[in-house]
């Protein structure tokens, strides 16, 4: 069974830009949660999507938002970068909503520059 | 809210030896689960081992073990038989047990060396 697939790997933008993530969950997962990773703030969540609604928002300003398709795949968006969302972006996956067991399959994020 | 907290920024352990990561958790909830999860240099977190707050006895996989003291708020990681392939960031994360997808808490993360 594939893991989760995210992409872009890397990418450079700068100031002011917008950017759009992808994530592809694994097959069968509904729930795609988001989460921000820099050396200072550690891992934060963003937010996190289930049958294409959102549930749950982390505390970030509006640039940030997302969305999650019909397939469970889901693509964030920053608009107006800073150099502060300069960062690793990772996306987690799990089958449902509800306790579960509890853990989430990430991916290998995609590592954001803001020059 | 709850909050983790990993005191040591960085360890190493000699190869073949062992190693305790250390964890303390602040909640007041009852039912919730704790997690290790090893991000090596390749950035995917990986889940090492799983925890919930309602069993007592202590989860093992293979190498990995903890020591859960619920009432301490501690869950601490016990690798033996370190190996090179251990080398990675450490995370120990929360997670609420209630209805819906809670977001995962995670600590500061610990940075483990094995020295060959």
């Amino acid at each position: 069974k594939a893991g989760v697939t995210q992409t872009p790997r890397y990418l450079i933008k700068t100031r002011g830009q917008q950017v759009t993530l992808s994530c592809s969950p694994i097959s069968g997962h509904r729930s795609v949660s988001w989460y921000q990773q820099t050396p200072g703030q550690g891992l934060q969540f963003l937010f996190e999507y289930f049958s294409e609604t959102q549930r749950n928002k982390g505390n970030f300003p509006g640039r940030f938002s997302g969305r999650q398709f019909s397939n469970s795949r889901s693509e964030m968006n920053v608009s107006t970068l800073e150099l502060g969302d300069s960062a690793l972006y990772l996306c987690a996956s799990s089958p449902r909503r509800g306790p579960g067991t509890g853990e989430l399959f990430f991916g290998e994020g995609s590592r954001l520059t803001v020059l | 809210a709850q909050t983790v907290t990993q005191s040591q920024p960085e360890m190493s352990v000699q190869e073949a030896e062992t190693v305790t990561l250390s964890c303390t958790y602040d909640t007041s909830e009852s039912d919730y689960y704790l997690f290790w999860y090893k991000q090596p240099p390749s950035r995917q977190m990986i889940l090492v081992i799983r925890q919930e707050a309602y069993k007592q006895q202590n989860a093992t996989e293979n190498r990995f073990s903890v020591n859960f003291q619920k009432a301490a708020k501690s869950f601490s990681l016990k690798i033996s038989d370190s190996q090179l392939g251990d080398a990675a960031m450490y995370f120990c994360a929360y997670r609420s047990a209630g209805f819906g997808n809670t977001p995962l808490v995670f600590g500061k993360g610990t940075r483990l060396s094995v020295i060959a």
